[in-house]
């Protein structure tokens, strides 16, 4: 059973340096989702992909946060000049067409020092 | 900003006890879905429910909606160890969904 990946699953930054974080969805999955979580709260949305379009984005994702996803496929999202408020687990998520249930990666846990 | 705010925040009971999250909400929604996170791990889908829908029973989970109060509810039967958990409830649509802070499940064997 392939479910959704992600890499990697923990990453230790210095503030001010950039990280990129890569997901592959379940490989029907043409809708794909980015996820930040922080300590003791639900998941917040970030960015939501159709295929290779990006058709929603939070205000939370500053313009220091990119996300790509090429070719439909897999999805990475960076995360440039780090501070230590973007330390949180990073999800991933992905769902078929009329489909609501998403289905989570293990996320990756970024600390920045 | 979160959507839903589970209550309590923590619960924490014996085996063989049943548990109950509620879920409250802001907004008008088309569905409410319920899902699991073990710590440190990626959320899994529990439960569906549809607007249009009262209960909806899932093995020993069971869902309740109450749209006129905006608010969902979880009960799980029987507990487990393995049910020790986060559960979060979550509203949005194909685009997005928002969670809850969810509510942290003890069950203590």
């Amino acid at each position: 059973d392939t479910g959704v990946s992600q890499d990697p699953r923990h990453k230790i930054t210095k503030r001010g340096q950039n990280v990129t974080f890569r997901c592959d969805p379940i490989s029907e999955h043409n809708r794909l989702y980015w996820y930040r979580q922080t300590l003791g709260q639900g998941p917040e949305f970030l960015t939501y992909f159709q295929n290779e379009a990006q058709l929603e984005k939070s205000r939370l994702l500053s313009d220091r946060f990119s996300a790509e996803r090429p070719k439909g496929s897999f999805s990475t999202l960076e995360i440039q000049r780090t501070e230590q408020g973007d330390s949180a687990m990073y999800l991933c998520a992905s769902s078929s067409p009329g489909q609501e249930t998403q289905y989570f990666g293990p996320g990756t846990r970024l600390l920045v020092l | 900003s979160q959507q839903g705010e589970e209550d309590p925040q923590a619960l924490s009971i014996q085996e063989g006890e049943n548990a109950t999250m509620n879920c409250s909400y802001k907004t008008s929604i088309n569905n409410l879905q319920w899902y699991r996170q073990n710590s440190g791990r990626g959320l899994v889908h529990l439960i569906l429910i549809r607007s249009n829908e009262r209960e909806k029973h899932s093995g020993r989970l069971r869902v309740t909606l109450d749209t006129s109060k905006k608010s969902s509810s979880l009960l799980i039967t029987a507990s487990r160890a393995a049910d020790t958990a986060s559960y979060f409830c979550a509203t949005g649509s194909a685009r997005q969904l928002t969670f809850g802070s969810g509510t942290q499940l003890t069950v203590l064997p």
